[in-house]
């Protein structure tokens, strides 16, 4: 247990149902992470915040991704309308702005859509 | 474009056995570059970090290699056990905190 914590762990949705994920970071770390893995790769960056201000969105962040921080603690990622193609594991992660800074990583939420 | 590429993508192993696993990256601008492990349905979990002046870096059984002419680093498993089958994943930082993933490496250790 790294001390991130998500919430659900799993979702099944129907397509065109919004979804939303929360993530809660290691509690003094101010920067958490959003990334996408599907089965048999990588995760891929989708955004960031530091603090409650998101400083970088992927071109993967269509516009039916939001993702909010709004007291630098906790965050939420919605994604809107869903389909097929957003079935993926989404991993959240958190650390402390450092010279070697270390993302610590979250058990993820594993979203499948119908 | 930044890119790590990993091989195999998948070995089995017997247990007790030693293995490597390679990575290669074209990453720019090199901050440092860490092995990550990730088990089934789990969030990664780094192992070691290492910086563009260090060549090797160990972590009990865990021992990693960086050579930052040839852009190439290497994890080898010394004695596996069955707990080491998961997925290991090297991971290049650039700009300082931006992560490039590779696509792992699936290792199984049977008994």
């Amino acid at each position: 247990d790294t001390g991130v914590s998500q919430d659900p762990r799993h979702k099944i949705t129907k397509r065109g149902q919004n979804v939303t994920f929360r993530c809660d970071p290691i509690s003094e770390h101010n920067r958490l992470y959003w990334y996408r893995q599907t089965l048999g790769q990588g995760p891929e960056f989708l955004t960031y915040f530091q603090n409650e201000a998101q400083l970088e969105k992927s071109r993967l962040l269509s516009d039916r991704f939001s993702a909010e921080r709004p007291k630098g603690s906790f965050s939420t990622l919605e994604i809107q309308r869903t389909e097929q193609g957003d079935s993926a594991m989404y991993l959240c992660a958190s650390s402390l702005m450092t010279s070697q800074e270390t993302q610590y990583f979250g058990p993820g939420t594993r979203l499948l859509v119908l | 474009k930044n890119q790590v590429e990993q091989s195999p993508q998948s070995l089995i192993i017997l247990e007790g056995k030693n293995c490597t696993l390679q990575c290669n990256y074209t990453v720019s601008p090199f901050s440092n570059l860490r092995w990550y492990k990730q088990d089934t349905g789990r969030g990664p979990v780094s192992l070691t970090i290492m910086t563009f002046s260090e060549n090797t870096k160990s972590n009990g059984r865990y021992t990693a290699t960086l050579d930052a002419d040839t852009k190439q680093s290497s994890l080898h498993i010394t004695a596996s056990q069955l707990s080491d089958s998961a997925s290991y994943i090297c991971v290049v930082t650039y700009t300082g905190n931006m992560l490039t993933f590779g696509g792992g490496t699936r290792l199984m250790v049977k008994p």
